[in-house]
């Protein structure tokens, strides 16, 4: 079974400044999917960014940015130019693709929980 | 709007009665999912199920029961077999679609249960 593990209970960063989370997992599958979900207090999941694993180009959608490194089985997500609507517990999380073991079935870390100081 | 509807938002039930937590979709999804999410921690699968009259349990099914009798729709009971009900429900669903793998969730149920 795969695991995903985020090792950072609570993390903190101040407005306008670069923060990254970090995330790793473990597999044996070659082809998967990851996944950042944000949940703010509202306690909605939002998806922020998603990757899948046989691209090797890292995702980008504007202040959000991962970085993949697929052999050290690791997905970290950058936050640039943080804002105060940034604040929420962040999730890992990862798929099979299909054929895997756990396809259509999404396995989530613990979540980190990032607070901005204006 | 297409989305995902969950009712209500927060349910309260004595303890020894059966509930039934609402999830509705109107995004053409064919999967669907129960999630469940308690203070801390991460969100763990409870059912899934992948098109209509079929469903799967997910890491943490005892205590629950689903059914699938129709596209748009995939209610939870939390029976009283669970033995800690209170926790956050949470819903979503997801398209076969390979090009949009990723899955989407509802606002979520809080259930008390005392």
């Amino acid at each position: 079974a795969q695991t995903v593990t985020q090792s950072q209970p609570e993390m903190s960063v101040q407005e306008a400044e670069t923060v990254t989370l970090s995330c790793t997992y473990d597999t044996s599958e070659s082809d998967y999917y990851l996944f950042w979900y944000k949940q703010p207090p509202s306690r909605q999941m939002i998806l922020v960014i998603r990757q899948e694993a046989y691209k090797q180009q890292n995702a980008t959608e504007n202040r959000f940015s991962v970085n993949f490194q697929k052999a050290a089985k690791s997905f970290s997500l950058k936050i640039s130019d943080s804002q105060l609507g940034d604040a929420a517990m962040y999730f890992c999380a990862y798929r099979s693709a299909p054929g895997g073991t756990s396809y259509g079935k999404l396995t989530f870390g613990q979540g980190t929980i990032l607070t901005v100081h204006p | 709007d297409g989305g995902i509807t969950q009712s209500p938002k927060y349910l309260f039930r004595k303890e020894g009665q059966n509930v039934t937590l609402s999830c509705e979709q109107n995004l053409n999804h064919d999967a669907m999912y129960w999630y469940r999410q308690d203070p801390g921690q991460g969100l763990r699968l409870i059912y899934y199920s992948q098109i209509v009259n079929d469903f799967q349990k997910g890491d943490i099914a005892e205590g629950y029961s689903v059914s699938r009798e129709k596209k748009e729709s995939f209610p939870l009971t939390v029976t009283s077999a669970q033995k800690n009900p209170t926790a956050f429900y949470l819903c979503a669903s997801r398209t076969h679609d390979r090009k949009h793998y990723e899955q989407y969730f509802g606002p979520g149920t809080r259930l008390t249960v005392t």
